[in-house]
């Protein structure tokens, strides 16, 4: 079945604490993508990837890093998280970097908390 | 102001009724994407415009480029379509995705 995998699906953390919320696809998608997801402000794009070793910035990336060393996988990683980066996460791939070719595949989401 | 607005917010709906949804942005964009986000969290892209319209069962989704909106019609909804409703623009000649809020639909029986 093709699909985007994430892992974990529910993460509490401390502060500080570094954590990697991995994800995986299995569709051979150039484009990999972060989104985090908070009440009144919707989905907020963090960093996306349109191939291998390419990755970038997108509208709220402090306290983020992402790497692409193979095309399948794209973790997420926080160095030293905080309460504020408590949100739902979502991770999504394509064909393409426009969507086209049947859009955006996401996965199933990763609710973390930080206490 | 938010480059991506919705509207309504909210939508309550009964069983067979026609259904719109607005979205209107400020930016330029080389696309944009309609998204349902089902009551379990999981999203699922519906349609990808950079003109015109598409048609896909009862969801049909429109775009006017000079005017900087776009539509999501439901013909004969039925509760299997309640979800939030959200829509993505491709800011420019990027791969940046903003979304709009989102259009939280009811259908009752």
């Amino acid at each position: 079945e093709a699909q985007v995998t994430q892992n974990p699906r529910y993460l509490i953390t401390v502060t500080g604490k570094k954590l990697t919320v991995t994800c995986s696809q299995n569709m051979n998608h150039e484009y990999m993508s972060w989104y985090r997801q908070d009440p009144g402000l919707g989905l907020r794009q963090i960093y996306y990837s349109m191939n291998v070793e390419v990755t970038d910035k997108g509208d709220v990336p402090e306290g983020y890093k992402v790497s692409r060393k193979e095309k399948r996988n794209f973790p997420l990683i926080l160095e030293s998280p905080s309460p504020n980066q408590t949100s739902l996460y979502f991770c999504a791939s394509s064909l393409s970097g426009d969507g086209s070719n049947y859009g955006y595949t996401f996965g199933s989401g990763t609710r973390l908390t930080v206490v | 102001k938010n480059e991506v607005e919705q509207s309504p917010q909210n939508l309550t709906a009964q069983e067979g009724e026609f259904i719109t949804i607005n979205c209107s942005y400020s930016v330029g964009i080389s696309a944009l994407h309609w998204l349902q986000q089902h009551p379990g969290g999981g999203i699922v892209s519906l349609f990808m415009l950079s003109s015109g319209k598409k048609k896909h069962g009862r969801l049909i989704a429109t775009i006017n480029i000079q005017e900087k909106h776009s539509s999501l019609h439901i013909t004969a909804s039925h509760p299997r379509d309640s979800a939030v409703y959200i829509c993505a623009v491709r800011r420019g000649a990027t791969n940046k995705l903003i979304f709009g809020t989102g259009t939280l639909l009811a259908v009752q029986p």
